[in-house]
């Protein structure tokens, strides 16, 4: 089945210990992307890559990081994690970047910051 | 910078009851429209989506949406809505290597 994953889906951690969300597809996509959703504000895009080891930042990339060393796989990482990052979490994919293809979105990961 | 606006944070009808969500964007070129819906606990899907041709799409579940260019709008319709449509809506316009989305309209039905 083609899908996106992510892992874990629910967290709960503490300001500053670092944590890593997985994110990988099935479908061979080339474009990756992470949105964070928050209460009245939408999906908010945090970084997207359009290929293996291209990245780039979003609109709210600050206390995140990502790589893409595999073509599949785009983890989120928080370094330090802190309360205002208390968020659900998407990963998302398309077969290539661009405004005219579908992005396939994985489950979510809803973090809690403490 | 490109926005879309959702007007409505929630909205309950009846089932049955015909449904129309409101979409309003600001792009300064030809706009690449979607609809996604969050049902609870899942990710996004894709209800339809507009590029351009033919201003009113049919999507996935029986819903549809019109372009209208002169009010940037891009409303999404179904004709009866069912228990099962109770979900998050969420209007996005495409720029560049994202989609920008709306703040998303919750939808209740009520038997």
């Amino acid at each position: 089945e083609a899908q996106v994953t992510q892992n874990p889906r629910y967290l709960i951690t503490v300001t500053g210990k670092k944590l890593t969300v997985t994110c990988s597809q099935n479908m061979n996509h080339e474009y990756m992307s992470w949105y964070r959703q928050d209460p009245g504000l939408g999906l908010r895009q945090i970084y997207y890559s359009m290929n293996v080891e291209v990245t780039d930042k979003g609109d709210v990339p600050e206390g995140y990081k990502v790589s893409r060393k595999e073509k599949r796989n785009f983890p989120l990482i928080l370094e330090s994690p802190s309360p205002n990052q208390t968020s659900l979490y998407f990963c998302a994919s398309s077969t290539r970047p661009g405004l005219y293809n579908e992005q396939f979105f994985g489950p979510g990961t809803r973090l809690t910051v403490l | 910078a490109q926005s879309v606006t959702q007007p409505d944070i929630h909205i309950t009808v009846s089932e049955g009851a015909s449904l129309e969500l409101r979409c309003n964007y600001s792009y300064g070129a030809t706009p690449y429209l979607f609809w996604y819906v969050q049902s609870p606990g899942q990710g996004l899907q894709l209800l339809l989506k507009y590029f351009s041709g033919d201003t009113l799409v049919q999507g996935i579940k029986g819903f549809e949406a019109e372009f209208k260019r002169s009010q940037s709008s891009f409303n999404l319709r179904k004709p009866s809505v069912h228990w099962s449509d109770a979900a998050e809506y969420f209007c996005a316009v495409g720029d560049g290597n994202k989609l920008v989305f709306g703040a998303g309209t919750i939808l209740r039905v009520k038997s």
